[in-house]
């Protein structure tokens, strides 16, 4: 079966740094990628998806993500985190058929 | 679009009781999914329902059940009540055609006394 890790369980980062958030899962195949994001006392929020073409693809709130299938990763980036980024970040993975599998996340706090 | 909607949001329950949580899918989503949101665990797949028919399921013990009706709504069923099913359950919706996202309610958190 699918499964999906995160490198980081927290990461801890100050304003205006930039930010790189790991995730792997197990197997190729025909897979779509997405990275969800849950703010405090929020429900959990699709930021990007990666269906196919481009494997850079660009979501909302500045975040980015590159897909490399050689590696089976699809890590996260932002160029300068601000304090409201603060947050629980989740990758998850479909494939057809399959049910969504998600990472145990990583949770994102940046210090003023 | 109104989004996915949960109810209750909060359920206080003992050892032994079985517990009825709801989800509304957004208006023209057929698939709802329940997720099991622990601390440490992350998110982990209880069952996926399409058209009123479970299509996957995850690997949690038979006292955890669902059904989905004609209108897309879903219901998860929790019978016999353990200490350990003290969690955050979360439905999410989505077309459930090809591989689209998913949209998520704000979940129900069931505390176990």
């Amino acid at each position: 079966a699918q499964s999906v890790s995160q490198h980081n369980h927290h990461v801890i980062l100050s304003e205006a740094a930039s930010l790189e958030l790991g995730c792997n899962y197990s197997y190729g195949g025909t897979v779509n990628l997405f990275w969800y994001v849950q703010y405090p006392g929020q429900h959990l929020q699709l930021l990007l998806k990666y269906f196919s073409g481009d494997p850079l693809v660009k979501g909302i709130k500045g975040f980015e993500a590159e897909f490399i299938k050689s590696k089976f990763s699809f890590n996260l980036r932002k160029p300068s985190v601000q304090w409201s980024d603060t947050a629980e970040y989740f990758c998850a993975v479909i494939e057809y058929g399959q049910n969504f599998v998600f990472g145990p996340g990583t949770r994102l706090s940046v210090l003023p | 679009k109104a989004g996915v909607t949960q109810t209750p949001r909060y359920l206080i329950k003992t050892r032994g009781q079985q517990v009825t949580l709801s989800c509304s899918p957004i208006s023209g989503h057929r698939s709802v999914s329940w997720y099991q949101q622990t601390p440490g665990q992350g998110l982990q797949f209880l069952f996926e329902y399409f058209s009123e028919t479970q299509r996957n399921k995850g690997n949690f013990p038979g006292r955890f059940s669902g059904r989905q009706f004609s209108n897309s709504r879903s219901e998860m069923n929790v019978s016999t009540l353990e200490l350990g099913d003290s969690a955050l359950y979360l439905c999410a919706s989505s077309e459930g055609t090809g591989l689209q996202p998913q949209h998520f309610g704000d979940g129900t958190r069931l505390s176990i006394l």
